[in-house]
């Protein structure tokens, strides 16, 4: 069964300090990995894509790694910020469906406090 | 910075309703999708679209339809509304050239 674990389910940190967040996934043959923020009560949006050559990828103070080998991803945090207060989902293409399915994880819950 | 809209925003009905939920993107994407998302889960296909009079069904398309007359415009349907259908609705569209996907800021459905 493909899936996508996230990890922690929630996290709380003070501002300016950095975390990392972590996705395990399964699906099979894998195609690229996107990393969202998901403001409370708005639709997600785009901070990273990954194809399963790139190792890491950045957008401002968030960077995401991809190892392929393991089927691990991680996003990073630098400098956090209040409004980095969200919820940071993890999705992975599925290349073998010729519909190109999605999967999504849970998301991690990112508290950031003054 | 998204092109794309749903409404409304909120909605509470009553059990039995039918109620059609509006969403358009001035893209020019030819992918668009349905999600659903309850607190703290991971969002669920419902529909998707890959172009014009081209409709799917996902994971939870059994309740619900969708048309698409036009590029611009996907509208989802609950013929007959439940209190199970409460749920937050997100509508997504799809760049084909890097496969950005674009979100509508949702839908927040309660049924009575």
């Amino acid at each position: 069964k493909n899936q996508v674990e996230q990890s922690p389910q929630s996290l709380i940190i003070l501002e300016g300090k950095n975390c990392t967040l972590q996705c395990n996934y399964t699906v099979s043959p894998f195609s690229n990995l996107r990393w969202y923020k998901q403001d409370t009560g708005r639709g997600p949006v785009s901070l990273t894509i990954m194809t399963f050559s790139e190792n890491t990828k950045s957008n401002g103070r968030y960077t995401a790694t991809l190892d392929a080998d393991t089927k691990q991803s991680s996003l990073h945090i630098t400098a956090s910020q209040l409004s980095d207060s969200a919820s940071y989902i993890c999705v992975v293409t599925d290349r073998g469906s010729t519909l190109g399915r999605l999967y999504f994880g849970r998301g991690t819950q990112l508290t950031v406090w003054p | 910075e998204a092109d794309i809209y749903q409404t409304p925003r909120y909605l509470v009905i009553g059990t039995g309703k039918k109620i059609t939920l509006e969403c358009s993107q001035t893209m020019g994407h030819d992918k668009m999708y349905w999600y659903q998302q309850d607190p703290g889960m991971e969002l669920h296909l419902i529909h998707y679209s890959y172009g014009v009079n081209s409709t799917e069904k996902g994971d939870l398309s059994s309740e619900s339809t969708v048309s698409r007359i036009r590029t611009e415009h996907f509208p989802l349907t609950l013929e007959s509304a439940r209190p199970s259908h409460t749920s937050q609705y997100l509508c997504a569209s799809e760049d084909r050239d890097n496969e950005k996907l674009f979100f509508g800021s949702g839908t927040q459905l309660s049924v009575l």
